[in-house]
This record gives structure tokens, C-alpha cells and sequence, in this order.
């Protein structure tokens, strides 16, 4: 079974740019997350959606930053304009609640995102 | 809300040697679950071990072992023998069964296997 699948793996832009990182969840995931992972702020929870639906967006830095889940198998995470301080590594995770694997998250290979 | 505090930013350890991670967390749930992640220099976050707040037997993968003291909130993670590719940072990690399926997680601590 595939895992998470994030892309792009890296991106480089400039300030200003619109930056738009994507993610695949696991087939069968009712759980997408985002997080941030940066040296200063280690790992941050952005927004995460349950069955589609955005639940906590309380994370996200701003109103710079958008997330949509238009469907089961799909996410976006856009940063629009994008800065310098936005610069981090960007994870995407799905989860499945119930059973025996309740609560684990299956992250991707995170996106690398640096704005110059 | 719950927090997870992990007060060992660096730790090494000898390759082969044994070491401990502490990791504690405070809550006022008493239906939880307690994770230890992985992160690898290739950054991609892997589940190393859980355990279920409900069952009092510590949890073991080979060669990674719990500890988990729930009156304490304490939930260390020993790894024994360690192996050149334990170098990682260790994330512990927070589940509330009241709380969808969101993780609480600690700061990390930076372990490095030294040849």
C-alpha cells in the first residue's frame, strides 16, 4: 500500500509567489493533517480535517495560509503571498481512527519549501 | 489541553551502548495513547512504538522498550543495543481518545550513535 505522498519534495520561490504543496493520504484515512516543522518552532500543527471537513485551523499562521480537502484522496495546502519566514519544512499526515492503529499518524516525506 | 514536554534537547550514546529518552506529559484523561516517533536525517517521521494508557504491561519493539509510569505521566523510551541508524530525533507524542485523532507532541530530543 502507498504511503502519504507529498509533492513537490522540494520548491524554491521568491516573496511574493503563490506556493501550493499537495498531498495524497492513505487510501481508507479519515484524518489529513498539516504541520510545520521548522528549527525554532519544531513541529507545528497547522490544520487537520476529518472526513473532508476542516475541524481545527486554529494552527495556520495566518490568512496567508489556506487549506482545502476537496475530496478523500486529495489536500492542498497554499501559501499566498508566500515570505521568507514561511520557509520549513511542510508534512502531511493522514490517520484512521478506530481499531488497532488508532492514532497513528503516517507521515509523507514532507515538502521543503524555502522563499527567498 | 494537554501537554508533552521532552527535557533532553541532545542526547548521544555509544554505539551498542543502552539509552534513555524521558518524555513526560500532563493530562487529566485517563483514555489515552502514548506514541514515540522517529525522524531520521531523510526527515521522513516514522511510528517507533505505542502504548495504550489502558494497559499497564510496557510496550516493546525489538529493541525499543517503554516505560510508562501513568501515575507519574512519565513515558521514557529505552533503546538497547544501539545502532549507528537510531541517529535521529525522537518525537513523543500525546492522544486523548476525546480528541479526535490529533497528537500532542513533544519539542524532540536529537539522539547521536557514536561509532
Amino acid at each position: 500500500d502507498a504511503g502519504v505522498i507529498q509533492s513537490p519534495r522540494h520548491e524554491v520561490t521568491e516573496m511574493g509567489q503563490e506556493v501550493t504543496l499537495r498531498c495524497k493520504p492513505i487510501s481508507g484515512h479519515d484524518y489529513l493533517f498539516w504541520y510545520r516543522q521548522t528549527m525554532m518552532r519544531g513541529l507545528e500543527l497547522l490544520i487537520y480535517f476529518n472526513n473532508n471537513v476542516p475541524i481545527d485551523d486554529s494552527g495556520m499562521p495566518e490568512d496567508r495560509f489556506s487549506a482545502k480537502m476537496p475530496n478523500a484522496s486529495f489536500s492542498t495546502l497554499k501559501i499566498q503571498p508566500s515570505e521568507p519566514r514561511d520557509s520549513a519544512v511542510y508534512f502531511c499526515a493522514s490517520s484512521l481512527a478506530g481499531g488497532p492503529k488508532t492514532g497513528e499518524l503516517f507521515f509523507g516525506e514532507g515538502s521543503r519549501l524555502t522563499v527567498l | 489541553a494537554q501537554t508533552v514536554t521532552q527535557s533532553q534537547p541532545e542526547m548521544s550514546v555509544q554505539e551498542a551502548e543502552t539509552v534513555t529518552l524521558s518524555c513526560t506529559y500532563d493530562t487529566s484523561e485517563n483514555n489515552y495513547y502514548l506514541f514515540w516517533y522517529k525522524q531520521p536525517p531523510s526527515r521522513q517521521m516514522i511510528l517507533v512504538i505505542r502504548q495504550e494508557a489502558y494497559k499497564q504491561q510496557n510496550a516493546t519493539e525489538n529493541r525499543f522498550s517503554v516505560n510508562f509510569q501513568k501515575a507519574a505521566k512519565s513515558f521514557s523510551l529505552k533503546i538497547s543495543d544501539s545502532q549507528l541508524g537510531d541517529t535521529a530525533m525522537y518525537f513523543c507524542a500525546f492522544l486523548s481518545v476525546n480528541a479526535g485523532n490529533m497528537l500532542t507532541f513533544g519539542g524532540g530530543t536529537r539522539l547521536m550513535v557514536k561509532p
